[in-house]
């Protein structure tokens, strides 16, 4: 159980297009869903918290009008990379915590986004 | 602020052999909750533990263990009879309890490679 679809695994694009990236939980409810970049050889930085129906909480230095979150029902949250550059490459994971869970429960991942600008 | 120390970055094995993998962390509460997750070379983070900050009792799955100890603010995980499967990149992570919305921290990972 707790499964975590994310969609794309991998997009190739060129300069100045949108992209989005799909975070579905598959058998679960979740109320907030947790989106994360990885530069290669990092770990996860957080960027934003996603909660259903309402807007995301993005961390400090994380540009919202860049990367657009939504987050529209129980099961899906979406990460829209505006006008991606190069400098916007990177491995994008995405995580949801069960619905009505509070910290002690785990995280479950998707499987990552990897995102290359030309 | 809370904060996740994995000082090791790199270790390298021979199969079979017991490895050890560090964390120490930081926090100003007293119920928080600690994580070990495991990202293969494939990118996908897979859950192995959960440990709240009540329950020092160490656990023991399989080839896996970990030692949790609160007076050293540690919670090391040991591989017994390593394998090459084990081959990945593994975070300790830890989260305060404060809710549904609260953010897991990240340490910065270890590469443990596991040679044949």
């Amino acid at each position: 159980g707790a499964v975590v679809s994310q969609h794309p695994s991998r997009v190739i694009c060129k300069s100045g297009t949108s992209v989005k990236i799909e975070c579905r939980s598959l058998d679960f409810q979740a109320t907030t869903m947790f989106w994360y970049r990885q530069f290669p050889k990092k770990s996860l930085m957080l960027m934003a918290t996603s909660n259903e129906g309402s807007k995301a909480t993005y961390e400090q230095g994380v540009e919202k009008d860049k990367f657009l979150i939504n987050h529209a029902s129980l099961t899906l949250s979406t990460l829209t990379v505006t006008s991606a550059h190069p400098e916007d490459s990177s491995f994008y994971i995405c995580s949801a915590r069960v619905r009505g869970g509070v910290s002690n429960q785990p995280q479950h991942f998707g499987d990552g986004t990897r995102l290359s600008i030309l | 602020a809370q904060k996740v120390t994995q000082a090791q970055t790199e270790i390298s094995v021979v199969e079979k052999e017991d490895v050890t993998l560090d964390c120490v962390y930081e926090t100003r509460d007293t119920t928080y909750y600690l994580f070990w997750y495991k990202q293969p070379p494939s990118g996908e983070l897979v859950f192995l533990i959960r440990r709240n900050s009540f329950d020092e009792q160490n656990e023991i799955s399989g080839r896996y263990s970990w030692n949790f100890q609160k007076s050293t603010s540690s919670f090391n995980f040991t591989i017994t009879a390593s394998q090459v499967v084990d081959s990945a990149v593994y975070f300790c992570a830890l989260s305060e309890a404060t809710g549904a919305n609260s953010k897991l921290t990240f340490g910065k990972g270890i590469t443990l490679s596991v040679r044949p």
